[in-house]
């Protein structure tokens, strides 16, 4: 029972224009969203987050939009950059104080010069 | 400042061996988790120790063991490996009121 989906394996943008990475959720008791970023042979890197009272978060280059009725949220990346090729993990925490969680499969984001 | 360390990088197991994969923070970090991470599956949540002196089981726990040897150390032990363990194992760390892991950068097991 995957909670956290990301249904695309990969995604190929050109450089300079925008990067949309999609991500579902199943339980509606997930209350805190994150986004990591992972190059080869390096662990996982946060990179931003939304807390389910928002809909959107901006940080620089990076947006998170939360879109709880539809149990959906996206990562747009503006512009794109040859070091933004990554893969990027949507995750989500239902749990206060343990703080565990959910991640998704992954996305690979490739940005072509 | 070393962040989340784990030992080895690398290792490759015959089935039914057993080996204990290494983890050690020096954040001072009070919750630690482990991960495998396998294609298509993302990062799945095997083991996890809130604080030191607990330990509860996440996703995927069976054919696992961990330690929370004190508040820098969690080892996760394999007591006898399958190739279904074959995977990349991330340890990660964060304080208790943070959704901010800090992750290793990962064993990469083999189990033939």
């Amino acid at each position: 029972d995957q909670q956290v989906k990301q249904n695309s394996p990969s995604l190929s943008v050109q450089e300079g224009r925008i990067s949309i990475l999609n991500c579902d959720y199943t339980n509606s008791m997930f209350d805190y969203f994150l986004w990591y970023k992972k190059y080869p042979a390096e662990g996982p890197t946060f990179l931003i987050s939304i807390s389910s009272i928002k809909d959107k978060n901006e940080d620089g280059r990076f947006t998170v939009f939360l879109n709880k009725s539809a149990k959906h949220l996206s990562l747009h990346i503006v512009p794109s950059q040859p070091g933004d090729s990554a893969v990027y993990f949507c995750a989500a925490s239902a749990t206060q104080g343990a703080q565990k969680l959910v991640f998704g499969q992954g996305t690979r984001l490739t940005i072509n010069p | 400042n070393a962040g989340v360390t784990q030992t080895p990088k690398f290792q490759v197991l015959k089935t039914g061996q057993s080996m204990t994969l290494q983890c050690a923070q020096d954040m001072n970090h009070n919750s630690m988790y482990w991960y495998r991470q396998d294609p298509g599956m993302g990062l799945r949540l095997i083991y996890y120790s809130a604080s030191e002196g607990t330990t509860d089981k996440g996703e995927v726990p069976n054919g696992y063991n961990v330690s929370r040897l004190n508040k820098r150390e969690f080892s996760l032990r394999l007591e006898s490996a399958a190739p279904s363990q074959t995977s990349v194992y991330f340890c990660a760390s964060s304080e208790t009121d943070s959704y901010g892991y800090t992750f290793g950068s990962g064993t990469r097991l083999t189990v033939v």
